[in-house]
């Protein structure tokens, strides 16, 4: 069974739009993140939260928004979507957010915008 | 910030060969956690190992590294390449001085023939 579930698997989107990316995770873990993988930009770093808060955001656009409504969600609300953030977005996690943990992934989502 | 420069794109070895793949890092912290991951087609990226000790070699799964802060590098082998090896393969770092967000490469992709 997977420990790391996100939803959907596949999401088309038009331009404009709005979609939420869903992520949970049965491990345990205190950490969870968000990553993006496209062709332009492999496995690139988008939020990190500790213990249901935000660490780190390394997403330039306030279009990007990450929500944590339990200690094993973190959900990913992307608005006003464009053709470029075409992507798979990866859940991950990890125990803690220190440098030694693992992370571990989601299936990912893939995303296409029209 | 934090950076991992890996052999660029596509390696292409015959099954049975050594493998070698590059990997150099940046970083002002003096301790990183160096890491290995592994994406198979279709699949969510894994942890293939990961090390913190400087000159020890760490195993896993056939392939090795070795850590080695006077050169920044931690280069992936393995003596003998399988077909099942094919996966794209990404260098990653982790360190206080970064927020110990996990910073990939580009990534490697291994195309193993027979």
């Amino acid at each position: 069974d997977p420990k790391i579930i996100q939803k959907p698997k596949y999401l088309v989107a038009v331009t404009g739009s709005e979609k939420i990316l869903i992520c949970e995770q049965y491990l345990g873990h205190n950490a969870m993140y968000w990553y993006r993988q496209s062709a332009k930009k492999p496995l690139e770093f988008m939020f990190s939260y500790s213990y249901q808060k935000l660490m780190d955001n390394q997403t330039a656009s306030s279009r990007f928004q990450p929500q944590s409504s339990k200690k094993n969600h973190l959900d990913l609300q992307i608005t006003a979507l464009k053709p470029d953030d075409s992507a798979t977005y990866f859940c991950a996690s990890s125990q803690e957010q220190t440098s030694q943990n693992t992370l571990y992934f989601g299936a990912g989502t893939r995303l296409s915008v029209l | 910030g934090d950076s991992v420069t890996q052999t660029e794109g596509l390696v292409t070895l015959t099954e049975g060969l050594p493998v070698m793949l590059n990997c150099t890092y940046q970083t002002i912290y003096s301790n990183p956690f160096l890491f290995w991951y592994v994406q198979h087609l279709n699949e969510s990226p894994r942890l293939l190992l990961k090390s913190f000790t400087d000159n020890k070699r760490t195993e896993h799964q056939g392939f090795h590294a070795t850590l080695h802060k006077s050169s920044s590098s931690f280069h992936l082998q393995k003596s003998s390449a399988q077909l099942s090896d094919s996966a794209l393969y990404y260098c990653a770092l982790s360190d206080p001085a970064g927020g110990y967000k996990v910073v990939f490469g580009s990534g490697t992709r291994l195309l193993v023939s027979p």
